[in-house]
């Protein structure tokens, strides 16, 4: 079976500083891993994803996520934040030929000036 | 851009009340879902729909029914609402290609069962 964890419940940040969010997985299969954000009020949005290939991902916004598959890691990080990165993020696994995924418990990061 | 609408942002409903949640997409997925979101929790999934009248338990069907009558709507039914439904629900849908697929979603709606 497929799942996710997620160390950090929550990451206190400053702006313009670096952060780092982990993701560790596991799965029986080849295996397609996401990025979503949840900004205050709003619903979920993908931010990057995995699917084979370079094992570096970026996103339009400065975020970017290495595939570890020795670490069954997808570790996502940003050299400098802003304020309005200031949101949830999920790490998620596809589980099945569905395109079901199954979801970390999520990280809130609060960027303070 | 893909929409995912859902009828309500804030609901508040009675112990043992019929709530009925609605989700609209408008771009012909064949794919909806219907999650919960709870603090520490992460989204879980209730129901998954990859038809029109099509569906299949997700991982916390226990308490909930869906109904998908047309392809663009899929509708979560609370029978007799309870206060361990209250929760963040959040609809989902995709295009139905298989595992790559991403999931957009709606802005949720927040349940209060009293």
């Amino acid at each position: 079976a497929q799942s996710v964890t997620q160390l950090d419940s929550q990451v206190p940040v400053f702006e313009e500083a670096p952060v780092e969010l982990r993701c560790n997985y596991s799965s029986s299969v080849s295996v397609y891993l996401f990025w979503y954000v949840q900004y205050p009020n709003q619903g979920l949005q993908l931010l990057l994803k995995y699917l084979s290939g370079s094992t570096l991902v970026e996103s339009i916004n400065g975020f970017e996520a290495e595939f570890n598959k020795s670490q069954t890691s997808f570790h996502l990080r940003k050299p400098s934040v802003h304020i309005s990165d200031t949101a949830e993020y999920f790490c998620a696994v596809s589980v099945d030929s569905w395109g079901k995924l199954q979801f970390g418990a999520g990280t809130q990061v609060v960027v303070t000036p | 851009d893909v929409k995912v609408t859902q009828s309500s942002r804030y609901l508040v409903k009675r112990t043992g009340e019929k709530v009925f949640l609605e989700c609209v997409q408008d771009m012909d997925h064949e794919n909806m879902f219907w999650y919960r979101q709870d603090p520490g929790l992460g989204l879980r999934l209730i129901y998954f729909s990859y038809d029109v009248k099509m569906k299949e338990k997700g991982d916390i069907p226990e308490g909930y029914s869906v109904s998908r009558e047309k392809k663009e709507r899929f509708s979560l039914i609370l029978e007799s609402a309870s206060t361990n439904q209250t929760s963040m629900y959040l609809c989902a849908s995709s295009i139905g290609q298989g595992r790559t697929d991403t999931q957009y979603f709606g802005p949720g709606t927040r349940l209060t069962v009293l």
